[in-house]
């Protein structure tokens, strides 16, 4: 069974630019989580996500940030004219129903604004 | 709101020696899940041991285990038997006692094993 997977894995963006970051849970999960690290810093929660609904967007930034995950296809977390203070790693995690929130990672796309 | 805290930013310990990372959380909820997880220098998260609050009894696993306390909102890791392969960034997390939920992580203890 595949873990949570992301790609890319490393994503360099002029100011301006676009970032779309992908995410595919684990084969049977359906609740997707983006998170973002910034260096030096612990994980801070963004947007949870089922097929097709955002359940919770409390911490996502108010503009530039949007995420979905349709029906079909991974869960995309994008990023509009993005700026220096972007530059981060974000994380996906996935998780059944019914498991006591217990989360799994990916591996994280550390993005880089030039 | 909930809030973790931990409040060593750093921690050594010798090989097979034991070490205690320190967390404590702030809530009203009664019922709540807290967990350890553990970032090497590759970036995965990976998840160490879970505590239900509900359960008095303190999770273990092989080497990990927590002393989890309620009442001072307190919840430490203690690795024994150290092992060079343990040296990471550890991260306290808390989410509500719902199936799905975001995790609120603390700021992480990075933890150095010497030989």
């Amino acid at each position: 069974n595949a873990g949570v997977m992301q790609n890319p894995r490393h994503l360099v963006r002029r100011r301006g630019q676009e970032a779309r970051l992908r995410c595919s849970p684990m084969k049977g999960h359906s609740h997707v989580y983006w998170y973002r690290q910034l260096p030096e810093e612990g994980l801070k929660f963004m947007v949870y996500l089922q097929k097709e609904n955002i359940i919770d967007e409390s911490g996502m930034p108010k503009e530039r940030f949007s995420a979905e995950f349709p029906k079909e296809g991974p869960s995309i977390l994008r990023i509009q004219q993005v700026v220096r203070g972007d530059s981060a790693a974000y994380f996906c995690a996935s998780s059944l129903t019914g498991a006591y929130n217990e989360q799994f990672f990916g591996p994280g796309t550390r993005l880089t604004v030039l | 709101a909930q809030t973790v805290t931990q409040s060593q930013p750093e921690m050594s310990v010798q090989e097979a020696e034991t070490v205690t990372l320190s967390c404590t959380y702030d809530t009203s909820e009664s019922d709540y899940y807290l967990f350890w997880y553990k970032q090497p220098p590759s970036r995965q998260m990976i998840l160490v041991i879970r505590q239900e609050a509900y359960k008095q009894q303190n999770a273990t696993e092989n080497r990990f285990s927590v002393n989890f306390q309620k009442a001072a909102k307190s919840f430490s890791l203690k690795i024994s038997d150290s092992q060079l392969g343990d040296a990471a960034m550890y991260f306290c997390a808390y989410s509500r006692a719902y199936n799905t939920d975001k995790l609120i992580f603390g700021t992480g203890t990075r933890l150095q094993v010497f030989p």
